[in-house]
C-alpha cells in the first residue's frame, strides 16, 4: 500500500519570506511523487514531479521540491512566498504497477497556505 | 495546453434522482479519472479508465459507476444520489505512457445532493 503525509493542515508565512509545505511518504519501491496547487474554486494544477535524477526538483511558479530517501519526504519549498500563493497544496505518491492499470495516485489531505503582507 | 473540462461547475440534486457528471478531454489521453474531494479527506480516487471501455475501480466506488465510450469522454453515474454523496468531483486525464504520467484536472463539479 502507499501513502501519503502532509502533516500541517496550514501554514503562514509573511510575504518575502521562504516558504516550506511538509510531505512525507510510505511507498514499497520506488516512488513517483508531485506537487499541485489548488486555487479557491478551481481545479488541481500541476507544479512538478520527481520520477528519478536529480533530487531537487523545479516546478512551475518558482516552486521547488527536494526528494530526500532516506527521511521519505519530498517538501515543497520557494525562497520568497508571494501573497498570490495563498492556496491549497497537494503531495501525492505513485507507485507504477506493471500489470492492469495500476497507476494510481494517493494524495495527501492538502495543506493550506497562507501568505499575509 | 491540455484541456480538461467537466460539464457543471454546480449542480444541485435530490435524494434518489440519477446524476451524471461528465468529463472530455481534448489531448488524446488514454487514462481518465474521476475523484472525490473533501476537506479534512485530500482526493479520493472513484473509477479510472485506461481505455474505452474499460474501467478498474478506485478506492472509494461503492455508489458510483462509470462509462466510457468514446476516448475523450469520461462520464460518472451516481444511480441513486445520496446526501453522503455531497461534494466536490474532480475528473482527471492522462498520456498513459506509464507512471511517469502528470494527471491533469479539470475545474470541478460541486455537487449538492438535498
Amino acid at each position: 500500500a502507499q501513502s501519503v503525509a502532509q502533516p500541517e493542515d496550514q501554514v503562514n508565512v509573511a510575504e518575502g519570506n521562504p516558504l516550506t509545505v511538509k510531505c512525507t511518504y510510505s511507498v514499497s519501491g520506488n516512488p513517483y511523487l508531485f506537487w499541485y496547487v489548488q486555487y479557491p474554486n478551481r481545479g488541481l494544477q500541476f507544479l512538478l514531479k520527481y520520477i528519478t535524477g536529480d533530487n531537487l526538483v523545479k516546478g512551475s511558479y518558482g516552486f521547488e521540491a527536494e526528494f530526500n530517501k532516506s527521511q521519505t519526504s519530498f517538501h515543497l519549498k520557494k525562497p520568497s512566498a508571494l501573497v498570490s500563493d495563498s492556496a491549497l497544496y497537494f503531495c501525492a505518491v505513485r507507485l507504477y504497477i506493471l500489470t492492469g492499470g495500476g497507476n494510481k495516485l494517493t494524495f495527501g489531505t492538502g495543506t493550506q497556505l497562507k501568505v499575509e503582507l | 495546453d491540455v484541456k480538461v473540462t467537466q460539464s457543471s461547475r454546480y449542480l444541485v440534486k435530490r435524494t434518489g434522482e440519477k446524476v451524471f457528471l461528465e468529463c472530455v478531454q481534448d489531448m488524446d489521453h488514454e487514462n481518465m479519472f474521476w475523484y472525490r474531494q473533501d476537506p479534512g479527506l485530500g482526493l479520493r480516487l472513484i473509477y479510472f479508465s485506461y481505455d474505452v471501455k474499460m474501467k478498474e475501480k478506485g478506492d472509494i466506488p461503492e455508489g458510483y459507476s462509470v462509462s466510457r465510450e468514446k476516448k475523450e469522454r469520461f462520464s460518472l453515474i451516481l444511480e441513486s444520489a445520496s446526501t453522503n454523496q455531497t461534494s466536490m468531483y474532480l475528473c482527471a486525464s492522462s498520456l498513459g505512457t506509464g507512471g511517469t504520467d502528470t494527471q491533469y484536472f479539470g475545474p470541478g463539479t460541486r455537487l449538492t445532493v438535498l
